[in-house]
């Protein structure tokens, strides 16, 4: 059972535009989320957290959205950058299990000149 | 310059054989976990540990063990090799708070077996 959800397998953009990468999540305990960016032949490094009191959290061109009532969350990157493209995960944690994170399937991201 | 350490980047095990991946971190986490990756599957938890000698079972433990005997390094065991286990292994620890920036990853293991 896949309580953390990334339904695009892929994403294509342009340099320049706007990149949004979607995640959805089933289990309702879930409160605190982060996203993770991978390169081939390495391991995930962390990106961008967001606690469930919040709604939005920014760290320069990256902002994280959290629509709770939806059980959805989405990584803004503005402006695309060409060392952008790696894949991206979300995952997803609540206060039970601790430092126990539940990672989504990913999304590769190709950020094109 | 903080670090997981996995000892092979690659290997190639045959079936049947006993396989140890070994980490070792540096920066005196008390957790310690072993994903695998796998396309279109994302990122699995096996076991993780939350302290020396503590172990739980993740999402997919069967045909895995793993042993913590000292806070630095945590080992996956593959007891008898089959080919539904060639993946990529992915090591992570972190603080007991996961609001101190979640996991610290190693770099992996690209195991093959045939």
């Amino acid at each position: 059972d896949q309580q953390v959800k990334q339904n695009s397998p892929s994403l294509s953009v342009q340099e320049g535009r706007i990149s949004i990468l979607n995640c959805d999540y089933t289990n309702s305990m879930f409160d605190y989320f982060l996203w993770y960016k991978k390169y081939p032949a390495e391991g995930p490094t962390f990106l961008i957290s967001i606690s469930s009191i919040k709604d939005k959290n920014e760290d320069g061109r990256f902002t994280v959205f959290l629509n709770k009532s939806a059980k959805h969350l989405s990584l803004h990157i503005v402006p695309s950058q060409p060392g952008d493209s790696a894949v991206y995960f979300c995952a997803a944690s609540w206060t039970g299990t601790a430092s126990k994170l539940t990672f989504g399937t990913g999304t590769r991201l190709q950020v094109t000149l | 310059d903080v670090k997981v350490t996995q000892s092979s980047r690659y290997l190639v095990k045959r079936t049947g054989e006993k396989v140890f991946l070994e980490c070792v971190q540096d920066m005196d986490h008390e957790n310690m976990f072993w994903y695998r990756q796998d396309p279109g599957l994302g990122l699995r938890l096996i076991y993780f540990s939350y302290d020396v000698k503590m172990k739980e079972k993740g999402d997919i433990p069967e045909g895995y063990s793993v042993s913590r005997e000292k806070k630095e390094r945590f080992s996956l065991i593959l007891e008898s090799a089959s080919t539904n286990q060639t993946s990529m292994y992915l090591c992570a620890s972190s603080f007991p708070d996961r609001k101190i920036y979640g996991y610290t990853f190693g770099s992996g293991t690209r195991l093959t077996v045939v």
